[in-house]
């Protein structure tokens, strides 16, 4: 199994331009989940899923949208880059539904800066 | 005030050492959560747990459930222990987690 996985792992950005982060599993995990990452923070949920079509905002969800039309894929858009979303984006996923009792697999993270 | 604290946020050991990380929560929990992080970003899961103790090789993590406090435990430290590490609070909706702000560990040789 190749896991979580995510492309790119770099990315820059103009302010104003749009982009989707990809992320896949490989695992038939039902919950999958992006955070961002930034210095003196920890980790935020933006947007998380339980299933295929079903998805859900997180803690800081604003300027992002997502989709989830496969189990694997779960794709995070960036509507109109700003400089605060510049970040280190993780994809994360995790077995099943139920409790938050199971271990999160996560993505090696994609760098993005917006100029 | 954070729902999630962890403390120290840097550690600095020399090999060998024995290191304690502290993580305090407001939040109920179904699970505690402790992950590394290398530099270089990749995260890893470490340890869940929502009571008693878990051990695996040189690192042992605790919960006190009753007093909302998880620690983990590195013993005969090494270098390449040297990472990020982060608690994260599991609540009772689906798969949420309350993420710490992470404790970096340098570790000399």
């Amino acid at each position: 199994n190749a896991g979580v996985t995510q492309t790119p792992k770099f990315q820059v950005l103009k302010t104003g331009q749009s982009m989707t982060l990809q992320c896949a599993q490989d695992m038939n995990h039902e919950y999958m989940s992006w955070y961002r990452q930034d210095p003196g923070m920890g980790l935020r949920l933006i947007h998380y899923s339980v299933g295929a079509g079903i998805t859900d905002q997180g803690e800081v969800p604003n300027g992002y949208n997502v989709s989830r039309s496969t189990t694997e894929d779960f794709p995070l858009r960036l509507l109109s880059a700003a400089p605060s979303q510049t970040s280190v984006y993780f994809c994360a996923s995790t077995p099943s539904r139920g409790s938050s009792y199971n271990e999160q697999f996560f993505g090696p993270g994609t760098r993005l800066t917006v100029l | 005030k954070n729902e999630v604290e962890q403390s120290p946020q840097n550690l600095t050991a020399q090999e060998g050492e024995f290191i304690t990380i502290n993580c305090s929560y407001s939040v109920g929990i179904s699970a505690l959560h402790w992950l590394q992080q290398h530099p270089g970003g990749g995260i890893v899961s470490l340890f869940m747990l929502s009571s008693g103790k878990k051990k695996h090789g040189r690192l042992i993590a605790t919960i006190n459930i009753q007093e909302k406090h998880s620690s983990l435990h590195i013993t005969a430290s090494h270098p390449r222990d040297s990472a990020v590490y982060i608690c994260a609070a599991g609540g009772t909706s689906y798969g949420k987690l309350t993420f710490g702000q992470g404790t970096i560990l340098t570790v000399h040789p």
